[in-house]
């Protein structure tokens, strides 16, 4: 299988944490990665993570991979309204290169 | 720095016209990309170009043609546009290999009618 899931929406309020989730199905995933879209523009790499690490941390952002239960989870701490965007993750595989496969993309709203 | 350039960023087309995308990078990367974005299927990989002078088929290639014209440059060509091709196209670039962050153009929105 070559599915990527995510949740379409999430709304947190301003300074709470953040925390967006996303499934693969394919275990020969060698890298995972968060994508960033802002409205209007094309996609940021935010950060990524290798297949056989737990956690990776990167000033506001934890992503925590459980590769037992193919489940990525990107944390975002005291979330700001700059942060409302598009969030994807994507999945590169052994002996892809570097071709991507996206997940479907989580709206992050950041309400006052 | 420009990075990756997509032209143009908007364009209404009928059924049946053709029409050419643009993409150029500045950042000397030997790997280019195009994608399409439609809501709720997040991004589907239509081209790549892992090199100068190689291209390959991604997810969804039926009714697209891509030329990558030389190192800087890869473009992507709707032969016959039909109403399924409204989207918003990316490109994008990236070093050769794995780990590499793909950079992505601003995209071009494209309406058939």
């Amino acid at each position: 299988g070559e599915d990527v899931e995510q949740s379409l929406f999430l709304s947190v309020r301003e300074g709470d944490s953040s925390v967006i989730n996303c499934t693969y199905t394919d275990s020969s995933s060698t890298y995972l990665y968060w994508y960033k879209q802002e409205p209007g523009a094309g996609l940021q790499l935010l950060t990524y993570i290798f297949s056989n690490m737990d956690m990776k941390q990167d000033q506001r952002l934890t992503v925590l991979l459980n590769k037992k239960d193919k489940h990525l989870s990107l944390r975002i701490a005291d979330t700001q309204t700059g942060d409302s965007a598009i969030y994807f993750c994507a999945e590169s595989r052994t002996g892809g290169g570097n071709k991507l496969t996206f997940g479907t993309g989580t709206q992050l709203k950041v309400e006052l | 720095n420009a990075g990756v350039t997509q032209t143009p960023k908007f364009q209404v087309l009928k059924t049946g016209q053709s029409m050419t995308l643009q993409c150029a990078q500045d950042m000397n990367h030997n790997s280019m990309y195009w994608y399409r974005q439609d809501p709720g299927m997040g991004l589907r990989l239509i081209y790549y170009s892992a090199s100068e002078g190689t291209t390959d088929k991604g997810e969804v290639p039926n009714g697209y043609n891509v030329s990558r014209l030389n190192k800087r440059e890869f473009s992507l060509r709707l032969e016959s546009a039909a109403p399924s091709q409204t989207s918003v196209y990316f490109c994008a670039s990236s070093e050769a290999g794995a780990v590499q962050p793909q950079h992505f153009g601003d995209g071009t929105r494209l309406s058939i009618l």
